[in-house]
């Protein structure tokens, strides 16, 4: 089946400006989360969503940074007025409960670069 | 704060050649997961381990977990160039399929 899938893949966008995210999960995954990776920090956790319970954002870095989970599927991670330090991969991971353990899919990534 | 160590980060190794990259985490958890990533690529999936004295084994790669050391390794046998990529391991703190917390990664590359 379709694994997870992200877009876009690359996006360029200026200092300043609001950029949206997007991550669809693998069908019939109840959980989803985001997480960036970049040279300095290596992978970091973000976000993550979970059924209909309120999402875990300890990972998100600023108020700038917030997503949304519609219809227990499709996600959005927004950033606002864009900074340089914000360039890096999001990526996207999708899981559901299998054997009493929750193994996390991952998506390709949106390459974010902010001039 | 949750610290999850790999090391080394770094290695260079002759086909055929053994090697042990470990991993090291500073709390309570029975669920490591280990991932590998190709240039460019995403996240693949390698080994879920849930217990204490889990081993699992694919091809040349073994990873085993001892919980009470917290310490995770990944063992590779006989390397080949197709092994060339990075490995993380990861792990789940509240063992509720929450959050992941990854180690730096350990660059691995194989010369002929």
């Amino acid at each position: 089946g379709a694994g997870v899938s992200q877009s876009p893949s690359n996006k360029v966008t200026e200092k300043g400006k609001d950029v949206e995210l997007r991550c669809d999960p693998i069908s019939g995954h109840t959980a989803l989360y985001w997480y960036r990776q970049s040279l300095g920090q290596g992978l970091e956790f973000l976000i993550y969503f979970q059924g209909n319970s309120a999402p875990d954002k300890s990972g998100l870095p600023s108020d700038r940074f917030s997503a949304e989970r519609t219809g227990g599927s499709v996600s959005t991670l927004t950033i606002q007025r864009t900074q340089q330090e914000d360039s890096a991969v999001y990526l996207c991971a999708s899981s559901r409960r299998t054997g009493g353990i929750y193994e996390q899919y991952f998506g390709p990534g949106t390459r974010l670069t902010v001039t | 704060e949750l610290k999850v160590e790999q090391n080394p980060l770094f290695l260079s190794m002759q086909e055929g050649k053994n090697y042990t990259i470990y991993c090291n985490y500073s709390t309570t958890s029975d669920r490591l997961y280990w991932y590998r990533q190709d240039p460019g690529k995403s996240l693949e999936s390698l080994f879920v381990l849930l217990s204490n004295g889990a081993v699992k084994q694919e091809g040349r790669l073994m990873a085993s977990l001892d919980t009470k050391a917290r310490l995770s390794t990944l063992h590779i046998t006989a390397a080949v160039h197709d092994l060339s990529a990075t490995y993380f391991c990861a792990v789940d703190i509240n063992n509720q399929g929450g959050k992941l917390i990854f180690g730096q990664g350990t660059e691995l590359s194989v010369k002929p």
